[in-house]
C-alpha cells in the first residue's frame, strides 16, 4: 500500500512564528504535491514538485515556500505563520510524469491553527 | 470562476437509497477523478476515468468528455458512505477541484 505520512495531525502556532510541515511518501513517486483546504473554497494547490530539488508554484504560493531535498520528502514553510493561514494542510503524491493525470496518493492531513 | 462545478452541495439520504453525485467542468482533460473524503480528514482516491464507465462494489463513475460531465452513483446506500466526495481534473500541471459534496446517509 503507499503510505503518504505527515509529520503532525494537528498543530498550534502563534502568529510570525516559522512553521514546517513534513510529508514523506514511500512509493518513490517522481510527483509530490502541497494543497490546503478550507470550507466552500475545496483543495487549492500551493506548491508542487515533480522531481528532486523542483518546484513550481500553484494556485496559492504566496506566503509558503517549499523544499524537496530528497526524492521521498517535500516540506511546506510557512516563513511568518498569519492568522489567514489557518487551515487543513494536505499532502499528495503521485507517479511519474510530469504533470497531474496519475491518481494522488495523500496524506492524513495536518489541521493547523495560527493564533 | 470555478472550472469544477459540482452538486448538490449537501445531500442527505436514507440507507438503501441510490444517490447521483454531479460533476461539470470547464477545463479540458484527458481524465477525470473522484475522491473520497471521511472526517478526520483521510483523502482516498475512488476512481480515474477517461471514457465510459467504472464500477467498484457500489460506487459506479460515468464520464461524458464531449459534455464534460461526470456522474458518481451509490447503490444501496449506506451509513459508512457518508463522506464528503470530490470531483477533480487534471490539466496541465494543475488539478483543479470541485468544492465537494457531503453525503450524510441516514439508517
Amino acid at each position: 500500500d503507499v503510505k503518504v505520512t505527515q509529520s503532525s495531525r494537528y498543530l498550534v502556532k502563534r502568529t510570525g512564528e516559522k512553521v514546517f510541515l513534513e510529508c514523506v511518501q514511500d512509493m518513490d513517486h517522481e510527483n509530490m504535491f502541497w494543497y490546503r483546504q478550507d470550507p466552500g473554497l475545496g483543495l487549492r494547490l500551493i506548491y508542487f514538485s515533480y522531481d528532486v530539488k523542483m518546484k513550481e508554484k500553484g494556485d496559492i504560493p504566496e506566503g509558503y515556500s517549499v523544499s524537496r531535498e530528497k526524492k521521498e520528502r517535500f516540506s511546506l514553510i510557512l516563513e511568518s505563520a498569519s492568522t489567514n493561514q489557518t487551515s487543513m494542510y494536505l499532502c499528495a503524491s503521485s507517479d511519474s510524469g510530469r504533470g497531474s493525470y496519475n491518481e494522488q496518493f495523500f496524506g492524513p492531513g495536518t489541521r493547523l491553527t495560527v493564533l | 470562476k470555478n472550472e469544477v462545478e459540482q452538486s448538490p452541495q449537501n445531500l442527505t439520504a436514507q440507507e438503501g437509497e441510490f444517490i447521483t453525485i454531479n460533476c461539470s467542468y470547464s477545463v479540458g482533460i484527458s481524465a477525470l477523478h473522484w475522491l473520497q473524503q471521511h472526517p478526520g480528514g483521510g483523502i482516498v482516491s475512488l476512481f480515474m476515468l477517461s471514457s465510459g464507465k467504472k464500477k467498484h462494489g457500489r460506487l459506479i463513475a460515468t464520464i461524458n468528455i464531449q459534455e464534460k460531465h461526470s456522474s458518481l452513483h451509490i447503490t444501496a446506500s449506506h451509513p459508512r458512505d457518508s463522506a464528503v466526495y470530490i470531483c477533480a481534473a487534471p490539466t496541465g500541471n494543475q488539478f483543479y477541484f470541485g468544492t465537494g459534496t457531503s453525503l450524510t446517509v441516514i439508517p
